[in-house]
């Protein structure tokens, strides 16, 4: 019954390989997000999607594709992995976008590692 | 550019004393502001939110203050416990309706038995 799941844990690949996170979520809420946490812990949004929408998408390199086949679902895709891509990504969602009560719930992380 | 700072050294104090953790921000006028609890190899999970309108909020024995003038949240833990040793993130929010929340760096807190 957990709440937010990411698979896999762990994924460790070459440079230049194109990899797949996956994401859901059994909470019945309509965002969802992907965070990147880099070795220095600073935790950054890179996209959210409100219902199958993207509402977010900070300056993050179009090598990073975000598709939700439904609101329960975000994955996340990397093309051409880079050394800097190496980084915990976690996941997470929220209820509704538009209050002020925001309070997101968040995946247990996958750790990239690119060789 | 939007900053905020937590206090990037550990913070090491005595079981059943009081921690206290400082997040101060620059350059952004958030509407609310939470505090995330983070343990090793997990992900951060949500312990309170503050609105820009109130100046305290208590959780059983968490306690928040948010000072708009001097753009700093303080978060306190009484009694603290070993259990409570973990990383805490404090993270901003606008009044806009993205969703998007900006996180500090976290401060580790080490409480000793």
């Amino acid at each position: 019954d957990t709440a937010v799941s990411q698979t896999p844990k762990y994924l460790v690949t070459q440079m230049g390989n194109d990899k797949s996170i996956k994401c859901e979520q059994n909470l019945g809420h309509d965002t969802m997000y992907w965070y990147k946490q880099d070795s220095k812990k600073f935790l950054k949004i890179m996209f959210s999607y409100n219902n199958k929408e993207l509402i977010i998408n900070e300056t993050v390199p179009n090598r990073f594709s975000p598709k939700s086949p439904d609101k329960a679902h975000l994955n996340l895709h990397i093309n051409s992995l880079e050394l800097g891509d190496s980084a915990v990504y976690f996941c997470a969602s929220s209820q509704e976008v538009a209050t002020a009560y925001n309070e997101q719930f968040f995946g247990p992380g996958t750790r990239l590692t690119v060789l | 550019s939007q900053k905020i700072e937590q206090n990037s050294e550990a913070l090491n104090i005595q079981e059943g004393k009081t921690a206290t953790l400082t997040c101060n921000y620059t350059n952004y006028s958030p509407a609310y502001l939470q505090w995330y609890r983070q343990d090793p190899g997990r992900g951060p999970v949500f312990l309170l939110l503050i609105r820009e309108n109130e100046k305290e909020k208590r959780k059983e024995r968490l306690k928040v203050t948010f000072d708009t003038t001097l753009k700093q949240s303080l978060f306190h833990i009484t009694a603290s416990q070993p259990a409570d040793s973990a990383t805490y993130l404090c993270a901003l929010s606008g009044s806009g309706n993205t969703g998007k929340l900006i996180f500090g760096q976290g401060t580790t807190l080490q409480v000793k038995p």
